[in-house]
């Protein structure tokens, strides 16, 4: 069975930094697509980044050089190391198996960030 | 930046019949769309992808249709459990920029 279960969320404030951990069982990190998705309280889904299979990364312009995926793949596990966080980066982030391309197919539960002060 | 518009905002509809959905592009995204239900204090399903194919465990009564710019999420003979939170979401563009629509809710009429 897949699951996903993202660890790391809580108050921080703005300018600190934090870093998300989703734990994978039942498939492998390193031979999928993997991504973070992010919801802000009441709103609507935000992608935030993917890492290929091949270890190529990509970013949302709104995090591209504050926030760094990446994957340990002893631990099987993924993480988004958060940097000079904002106000606006307040969401809950979901882990995302992605086996091709852009679909989503198996969600975390999503662990909730708040930045304020 | 893709940009999708999803319409209408809120839909009502009664239980049993059916709900239209839709997702507009701003350009041409092909068949490379995808839909996702959401309940409220749940994270997203995987219903639709490349615009019309069910997703693992999906019953028939959801259906997608459309490419290129405009595209239809349909469910037919509405059940309790489909009342949520309905988005689109763009996995065209290379390099990756996944763009998801402002949602649609569905509401019981």
């Amino acid at each position: 069975e897949v699951q996903l279960v993202e660890t790391g969320g809580g108050l921080i404030q703005p300018g600190g930094s934090l870093r998300l951990s989703c734990a994978a069982s039942g498939f492998t990190v390193s031979s999928n697509y993997m991504s973070w998705v992010r919801q802000a309280p009441g709103k609507g889904l935000e992608w935030v980044s993917v890492i290929h299979s091949g270890g190529r990364t990509y970013y949302a312009d709104s995090v591209k050089g504050r926030f760094t995926i990446s994957r340990d793949n002893s631990k099987n596990t993924l993480y988004l190391q958060m940097n000079s966080l904002r106000v606006e980066d307040t969401a809950v982030y979901y882990c995302v198996r992605a086996p091709s391309s852009g679909i989503f197919d198996y969600w975390g539960q999503g662990t909730l960030v708040t930045v304020s002060s | 930046e893709i940009v999708m518009t999803q319409s209408p905002a809120t839909l009502s509809v009664s239980p049993g019949e059916r709900a239209t959905l839709s997702c507009r592009a701003s350009q041409s995204v092909g068949s490379n769309l995808a839909w996702y239900q959401q309940k409220p204090g749940q994270a997203p399903r995987l219903l639709i992808y490349g615009a019309s194919t069910r997703a693992t465990g999906i019953p028939a009564r959801f259906s997608g249709s459309g490419s290129g710019t405009e595209f239809t999420l349909s469910i037919s003979s509405l059940q309790s459990e489909d009342f949520a939170a309905y988005y689109c979401q763009q996995y065209n563009n290379w390099p990756p920029e996944y763009t998801f629509g402002q949602g649609t809710k569905l509401e019981i009429k």
